[in-house]
């Protein structure tokens, strides 16, 4: 079975740090895709960002990447200059398999805090 | 647009009552989900549905009655419900394709208190 480890709770960062919120899974399929979303307290769900399994290099988008080290089965979000904004919890979730229309697990989540 | 739609954004209701969640989308994606969160937890999967047809049921007791009636629209429709129902109910939507990479679209949720 698919499982999403976020060893983090919780993390407190100094504003314009760099940040690396932790991620590693476990599945047994060799397709699969992680992704991080962003929770705000308003409870809305944003995409940040997506890697597959058979992606050579890693996936970015802006001032988000993921490290993702495949024999490690880790899969960290490393946000750059972080912004008081990018206060909220973060999930790392995968999908097993090729079809989009499938199951997404989430880990249990980071709450970051950045501090002004 | 990038957006998906919930209504309502609040609700209460008691444990006779019955009620609907209602969520739309108009980015022409043919999957669309139920997803249930607990304060402090991660979103739990209720449902999926692909091409308006139900395909995944997380085994959700059936107080819960989902439907979609079209492509753009997802409802879930609530009756008898428990207090340990009350949570974050999130809608969200994605392309139907031979590619998993395609990300789920999340609308603001409906935050439902049961009492």
């Amino acid at each position: 079975a698919q499982k999403i480890t976020q060893t983090q709770p919780g993390m407190f960062v100094q504003e314009k740090e760099a940040v690396t919120l932790d991620c590693t899974y476990d599945t047994s399929d060799q397709s699969y895709g992680l992704f991080w979303y962003k929770q705000p307290s308003s409870g809305e769900m944003i995409f940040l960002i997506y890697q597959g399994s058979y992606d050579e290099q890693n996936a970015t988008e802006g001032r988000y990447s993921l490290n993702f080290q495949k024999a490690r089965k880790s899969a960290n979000l490393v946000i750059s200059a972080s912004q008081l904004g990018d206060s909220a919890m973060y999930f790392c979730a995968m999908r097993e398999g090729s079809r989009s229309a499938s199951k997404i697990i989430f880990g249990s989540g980071t709450r970051l805090s950045i501090r002004p | 647009d990038t957006e998906v739609t919930q209504t309502p954004k609040h609700l209460v209701m008691g444990m006779t009552n019955k009620k609907s969640l209602k969520c739309e989308q108009h980015m022409g994606h043919r999957a669309m989900y139920w997803y249930k969160q607990k304060a402090k937890k991660p979103p739990e999967l209720m449902f999926v549905y692909s091409y308006e047809k139900l395909s995944i049921n997380e085994s959700v007791p059936s107080r819960f009655s989902p439907e979609c009636p079209n492509s753009s629209l997802l409802n879930l429709h609530l009756h008898a419900l428990q207090p340990e129902d009350s949570a974050l109910y999130l809608c969200a939507s994605s392309q139907v394709l031979r590619a998993a990479s395609y990300e789920q679209y999340f609308g603001p949720g409906t935050r439902l208190t049961v009492t």
